[in-house]
């Protein structure tokens, strides 16, 4: 069964410091892995794509590493703005564009 | 870019009603459309997704059905709504064009079945 697990659910980081969180899959194929971010009450917003091992990528304060079948999400100098729920999608469809989403990290920030 | 428009925003619906929830997209044409429920504090279970108009692929087996008449317009209905299917309801969509395959999320409907 394709799944996907975050890992850890929860973070409470002091503004300022650096977020990490993870996440693991198991899919039958894949094509590439979308980071997402939710702000209560409203839709994901996608906030970057990364298609092989090894692949790096860094937007802003964030910083995202593409593991053997899982990923890294570094947040730097976290601010309270960035509380969120982060969530690991996999793309492992043909033309269809489905994604498997794992259930999420929720980062809240100390101010 | 793309724009996702949802309504209602809320919903309170007794057990038996029926439902209608109306995704409607704009800056984009021929997208792939979704329709995902979270339940709270959950992840994104795709219920449904289309490639094109009329076409419609079910991804769980469910008393919901939807339908793409046009081919920028997709909706989630429900002849007898359960007390399972309160959640929060979101459409999204996927240029094919984009070589990133994101997907594009609307505001989504908070279902709540009483």
């Amino acid at each position: 069964e394709n799944q996907v697990e975050h890992s850890p659910h929860f973070l409470g980081p002091q503004q300022g410091d650096v977020a990490s969180m993870s996440c693991t899959y198991s899919v039958s194929r894949f094509n590439n892995l979308q980071w997402y971010r939710q702000n209560t009450g409203m839709g994901p917003k996608h906030l970057l794509s990364m298609y092989s091992a090894g692949y790096e990528k860094q937007k802003g304060r964030l910083n995202a590493t593409l593991l053997k079948n899982g990923s890294s999400l570094y947040i730097t100098a976290v601010q309270p703005e960035d509380s969120a729920t982060y969530f690991c999608a996999v793309d492992g469809s043909g033309n269809t564009g489905k994604l498997i989403f794992g259930q999420g990290t929720t980062l809240q920030v100390k101010p | 870019s793309q724009t996702i428009h949802q309504w209602p925003a809320t919903l309170v619906q007794p057990v038996g009603s029926p439902l209608s929830l109306e995704c409607t997209v704009e800056g984009t044409s021929n997208p792939n459309l979704y329709w995902y429920r979270q339940a709270a504090g959950r992840g994104l279970q795709l219920l449904f997704y289309s490639v094109g108009i009329g076409q419609i692929s079910s991804e769980v087996p469910q008393n919901l059905s939807a339908s793409r008449p046009q081919d920028r317009q997709f909706i989630l209905s429900s002849k007898k709504l359960l007390l399972s299917d309160s959640g929060f309801y979101l459409c999204a969509c996927r240029d094919r064009e984009s070589g990133g395959g994101e997907q594009y999320f609307g505001p989504g409907t908070r279902l709540t079945v009483t």
